[in-house]
């Protein structure tokens, strides 16, 4: 069993829409990230969070550690926004990323 | 701040050849590097860890004969696919972390095709 789900899996939204993404995990953590992962490859950490919530723009992050869940929402969505959201998390003892199977994004104009 | 370069971004290499990736930290030095490989459609699945100065800790299933990591500084870790199959095709991302942070900075990915 992975220590991080992640849902759903694959999303399509009408460019505007309000978008959550859902990501729940197993383990005791230090850190919750979500990064984003655009169709060329690379990997841009958008949001480390240990509690509470945080906003950057049109993204927002928020986390419930009592209920081991977190969500990340795209308010306003764009084309621009079409990419693989990754849910990861690191545990008490180190440093290393557990990841969620990610969340395919498209957004249609 | 926290730039995380990789090259070559693409290789194709012949079947028994090895092939050399470097990950370099360009404004941080960087503890603790990660080396990770990526399927199509599949998440990212951590192949080594590797502290600067000390063998890498590779994760089980991992042939360390075949990739071989070396963290030579603070701000460079190279990957080499020895003895490459087709079957090492893949997309192999790495990440830093400068160890006073959870966060890790990811490099842009080398795509390697093994003919």
């Amino acid at each position: 069993k992975n220590e991080v789900e992640q849902s759903p899996q694959n999303l399509t939204a009408q460019e505007g829409e309000f978008i959550t993404i859902n990501c729940s995990y197993s383990v005791g953590i230090s850190a919750l990230h979500w990064l984003q992962q655009h169709p060329g490859g690379g990997i841009v950490s958008l949001f480390m969070l240990s509690s509470g919530k945080k906003k950057h723009g049109r993204l927002i992050a928020t986390i419930n550690i009592q209920e081991k869940h977190s969500s990340l929402h795209i308010t306003a969505s764009h084309p621009r926004d079409s990419a693989v959201y990754i849910c990861a998390v690191t545990l008490n003892t180190g440093n290393q990323f557990y990841f969620g199977t990610g969340t395919s994004l498209t957004v249609i104009p | 701040g926290a730039v995380v370069s990789q090259h070559p971004s693409w290789v194709i290499c012949k079947s028994g050849t090895s092939v050399k990736i470097e990950c370099r930290s360009l404004d941080f030095q960087a503890t603790t590097m990660f080396w990770y490989r990526q399927f199509p459609k599949q998440s990212l699945m951590l192949m080594a860890t590797s502290n600067e100065g000390s063998k890498a800790t590779y994760e089980q299933g991992v042939e360390k004969d075949k990739f071989l990591i070396n963290h030579a500084s603070l701000t460079l870790s190279t990957l080499t696919v020895t003895s490459a199959h087709p079957e090492d095709s893949s997309f192999y991302i790495c990440s830093a972390n400068a160890g006073f942070t959870y966060e890790q900075y990811f490099g842009p990915g080398t795509r390697l095709t093994v003919t």
